[in-house]
């Protein structure tokens, strides 16, 4: 089965610097990335999505400036976190999709960021 | 508008049955996913379901009723491993995943 592969699992950073994280998929080409983050005990929070070669579309109160998101190619989205404050530490979770319509999204394992 | 509606939390007995409902709205549907989601780890995917009816696949299934806005996800023969959150997510006419608050079951012995 599809299989996408989320890096780092975990990040402990201090304030004021970056993260970046990365999310490939392995075994097919994702036309579409999607990039959410959940805080604890909450469910999955939509930041962007991102088509291979043009820019993101973020949802509405997420800032593009702080969270940079690249999708180069068509196995490989980033998100980079910058200027990391404690408010930004939270679990990020990527998925991909392949082609476009009905099908099924595949998720990256999560990345845990703690800002210090 | 859209909405999605789901319990915050259910309790069951290991070996015992649960269903868990979901309720949504929304003028464009392409299908309804039932995921799974340990806590610390991200969904996996359990179900799809696009037409009315039910669909088995081993201890879990679902459920769709597309004139009520109504699923439910089915578990069957509880196992201790099964205590998770499930999460049921739409699939709008934009192709993007509409996502509940999620539902964490408590599976007890």
């Amino acid at each position: 089965g599809a299989v996408v592969s989320q890096h780092p699992s975990w990040v402990i950073c201090k304030s004021g610097t970056s993260v970046k994280i990365e999310c490939r998929s392995l075994d097919f080409q994702a036309t579409t990335m999607f990039w959410y983050r959940q805080f604890p005990k909450q469910s999955l929070m939509l930041m962007a999505t991102s088509n291979e070669g043009s820019k993101a579309t973020y949802e509405q109160g997420v800032e593009k400036d702080k969270f940079l998101i690249n999708h180069a190619s068509l196995t490989l989205s980033t998100l980079t976190v910058t200027s990391a404050h404690p408010e930004d530490s939270s679990f990020y979770i990527c998925s991909a999709r392949e082609g476009e319509g009905i099908n099924g999204y595949t998720f990256g394992s999560g990345t845990r960021l703690t800002v210090v | 508008g859209q909405n999605i509606d789901q319990p915050t939390e259910m309790t069951a007995t290991e070996g015992a049955i649960v269903q868990i409902n979901c309720t949504y709205q929304t003028s464009g549907f392409n299908g309804l996913f039932w995921y799974q989601q340990h806590a610390g780890e991200a969904p996996t995917f359990l179900s799809y379901n696009v037409l009315d009816g039910l669909e088995e696949k081993g201890r879990f299934s679902s459920f769709l009723s597309r004139s009520k806005g109504y699923s439910y996800l089915l578990l069957k023969e509880l196992q201790m491993k099964d205590s998770a959150s499930y999460l049921c997510a739409f699939m709008d006419s934009n192709y993007q995943l509409i996502w509940g608050a999620g539902t964490k079951l408590i599976i007890k012995p």
